[in-house]
């Protein structure tokens, strides 16, 4: 895996868009970036997934820089069912298994 | 799509019994799933991976012959713990692979008493 780097917290004001920053430097050209969040006491949520193109679906979008080293999760509308745990994972291509780093909490205020 | 379900969701034993816990994959095929375990305040810890019809490959420092693995279908994978102590207790989570991406499941609290 590409060593990935996110700050451990953020807050984000409801309704704003919540930008959610991942350094991966060691990333080689053919890892993937995912991104997945975890509400507590649940197992993690699928939100989106990209190579270098920017990606968008009905959750979120990814930016993922030129140069590949570094990825923006975006959430454009930000909801208190939001606050949760956020994971960007960049796993090798064989295998593709999943190691986990600390995340970023997001906490999502009213 | 791409649903993930584990079963049970919460399952409190003795110490020295066995616990198994199954992991389906409900609306696609997977040929590889993976077994997760996670500490209070802590992040996902890799277990094992499980590929239908061949052994589990399990990672460092996991005991292969404590955490037992099956992958007996493309839609079902199983791990049981064996002769579980309370340092077992945790919550496992699995997740199935389907193309390109993870699901996971809900997630099995385990306590032992």
């Amino acid at each position: 895996d590409a060593k990935t780097t996110q700050p451990p917290s953020m807050d984000c004001a409801e309704g704003r868009a919540a930008n959610l920053p991942c350094n991966h430097s060691t990333i080689s050209g053919n890892e993937y970036v995912y991104w997945y969040r975890q509400i507590h006491s649940q197992g993690p949520q699928y939100i989106i997934h990209g190579l270098k193109n920017n990606e968008t679906n009905e959750m979120a979008s990814l930016i993922i820089t030129e140069d590949r080293k570094s990825s923006t999760l975006i959430l454009p509308h930000a909801t208190l069912r939001d606050t949760a745990v956020y994971y960007c994972i960049a796993p090798r291509n064989t295998g593709n298994q999943f190691y986990f780093g600390t995340g970023t909490s997001l906490t999502v205020i009213p | 799509g791409a649903v993930v379900s584990q079963h049970p969701s919460r399952v409190i034993c003795k110490s020295g019994t066995s616990v198994k816990i199954e992991c389906r994959s409900l609306d696609f095929q997977a040929t590889t799933m993976f077994w997760y375990r996670q500490f209070p305040k802590q992040s996902l810890m890799l277990m094992a991976t499980s590929n239908e019809g061949s052994k589990a490959t399990y990672e460092q420092g996991v005991e292969k012959d404590k955490f037992l693995i099956n992958h007996a279908s493309l839609t079902l994978s199983t791990l049981t713990v064996t002769s579980a102590h309370p340092e077992d207790s945790s919550f496992y989570i699995c997740s199935a692979q389907e193309t390109d991406t993870q699901y996971f499941g809900p997630g099995t609290r385990l306590t032992v008493l």
